[in-house]
């Protein structure tokens, strides 16, 4: 079945610091991937809608220039956090659209700034 | 979201026993989804319900959206440590997977 990845799974970064996270649809084009941020014992955020090619639409209260999100191909989209802060600590997944119908979510990454 | 409840926030059953967990919306749904998720892992896809009264069914999990779209169950018969995680709903409005989820439900199965 498709598969989507995500790397890194986890990963620990000082304040003040980027996080790259990349979301990869390994056998299928994803035309639209979506990002949520998760926190403990708490339920899926909607972060952004990203589209190939084109600029991401970020939800209410997200802020697009501390999370940049490029989907430069359509098997990979990324999600940078920049400046990262304690409070940015979170799990994050996305989730990629095969074709009209088929969606897959990726196995996450866990984010601790210290 | 408050568009998307919940209930119950956590379950705690005997292995063995049947239990069902609610999700109910406040607007007319397009599609509704279940998630069985594991502590700190992605999301495992389980069913989604479109029409109204659909009832799908997948090994011991039944899941059904009623007749006017804004609300759906999720049964799990003789239920097994197994089935223990937390389970999300996941509700799309527009027919575009852009997908608002619930709070969860966490259940917890005692052998």
């Amino acid at each position: 079945g498709a598969v989507v990845s995500q790397h890194p799974s986890r990963v620990i970064c000082k304040s003040g610091t980027s996080v790259k996270i990349e979301c990869r649809s390994l056998d299928f084009q994803a035309t639209t991937m979506f990002w949520y941020r998760q926190f403990p014992k708490q339920s899926l955020m909607l972060m952004a809608t990203s589209n190939e090619g084109s600029k991401a639409t970020y939800e209410q209260g997200v802020e697009k220039d501390k999370f940049l999100i490029n989907h430069a191909s359509l098997t990979l989209s990324t999600l940078t956090v920049t400046s990262a802060h304690p409070e940015d600590s979170s799990f994050y997944i996305c989730r990629a659209l095969q074709g009209a119908s088929e969606q897959y979510f990726g196995p996450g990454t866990r984010l601790t700034v210290t | 979201s408050q568009e998307l409840e919940q209930s119950p926030q956590s379950l705690i059953v005997q292995e063995g026993k049947n239990l069902t967990i609610n999700c109910t919306s406040s607007k007319t749904l397009y599609g509704l989804y279940w998630y069985k998720q594991k502590y700190g892992e992605g999301l495992i896809f389980l069913m989604m319900l479109q029409k109204g009264g659909e009832e799908k069914s997948h090994e011991k999990i039944t899941a059904k959206l009623d007749e006017k779209k804004q609300q759906s169950s999720l049964h799990i018969t003789a239920s097994q440590p197994s089935h223990a995680g937390t389970y999300l709903c996941g509700a799309d409005y527009t027919g575009g997977f852009k997908t608002i989820f619930g709070a969860g439900t966490r259940l917890f199965v005692k052998a």
